[in-house]
């Protein structure tokens, strides 16, 4: 079935460092790809999406690109700061599934001034 | 944002309790979710409406009854629930209509404690 893995965290970085989370998935089809952020005692919020191959999507500094030959849509940010710090949930679409999303565990970041 | 909102934000029960979460979407979408987030585990999906419709119930236990009156609404009736319950639970909406159209939009989640 389709699948989303997301390393593990936590990822602790100091501000302005670079950022990467990786996220590979398994699918059949074309899903579109999702990453999702959430911040402490909140729900979960649209970081950015990308709906077919080579698409990158991007929003607030972050960027993921839509890499059908890897299938991977790893998360990307130049300079890092501490309101960066939160969850980070990448997902799939599953197309076969009425559009029900599938997200990867989470990955925690912190951000240290 | 306010486009899904969830009402209590914490919520404290006992196992003998009966109470009602909320969920409520301003977004004009038709579909509606239920999801729980427990500590180190996956999000897991509970419930699936589509235009007041249940379309999907995974294996949720049956303390758990979810209710969709309309396509703005969502609650989950809650009865003797186990300690095991405690968790986040999250509410989320999505236009089904829209093509290529699926992101879902999430509430800020009730706390429910179990005790």
């Amino acid at each position: 079935g389709n699948s989303v893995t997301q390393m593990e965290g936590p990822v602790t970085l100091s501000e302005e460092a670079f950022l990467t989370i990786n996220c590979t998935y398994t699918a059949t089809g074309y899903p579109s790809l999702f990453w999702y952020v959430q911040y402490p005692g909140e729900g979960l919020q649209l970081l950015l999406k990308a709906t077919k191959a080579d698409d990158k999507g991007s929003n607030k500094g972050f960027e993921a690109t839509y890499r059908k030959e890897t299938t991977s849509f790893h998360l990307e940010k130049g300079s890092v700061q501490v309101s960066d710090s939160a969850v980070y949930f990448c997902a799939l679409s599953d197309r076969g599934s009425q559009g029900n999303l599938i997200f990867g565990k989470g990955t925690k970041l912190s951000v240290k001034p | 944002e306010t486009g899904v909102t969830q009402t209590p934000r914490h919520l404290v029960m006992g196992m003998t309790n009966k109470k009602s979460l909320k969920c409520e979407q301003h977004l004009g979408h038709n579909a509606m979710y239920w999801y729980k987030q427990s500590a180190k585990k996956p999000l897991e999906l509970m419930f699936v409406y589509n235009f007041k419709e249940q379309t999907e119930n995974n294996s949720v236990p049956s303390r758990f009854s979810p209710e969709c009156p309309n396509s703005s609404h969502l609650f989950l009736h809650l009865h003797t629930l186990q300690p095991e319950d405690s968790a986040l639970y999250l509410c989320a909406s999505r236009a089904t209509l829209r093509v290529s159209s699926y992101e879902q939009y999430f509430g800020p989640g009730t706390r429910l404690t179990v005790t």
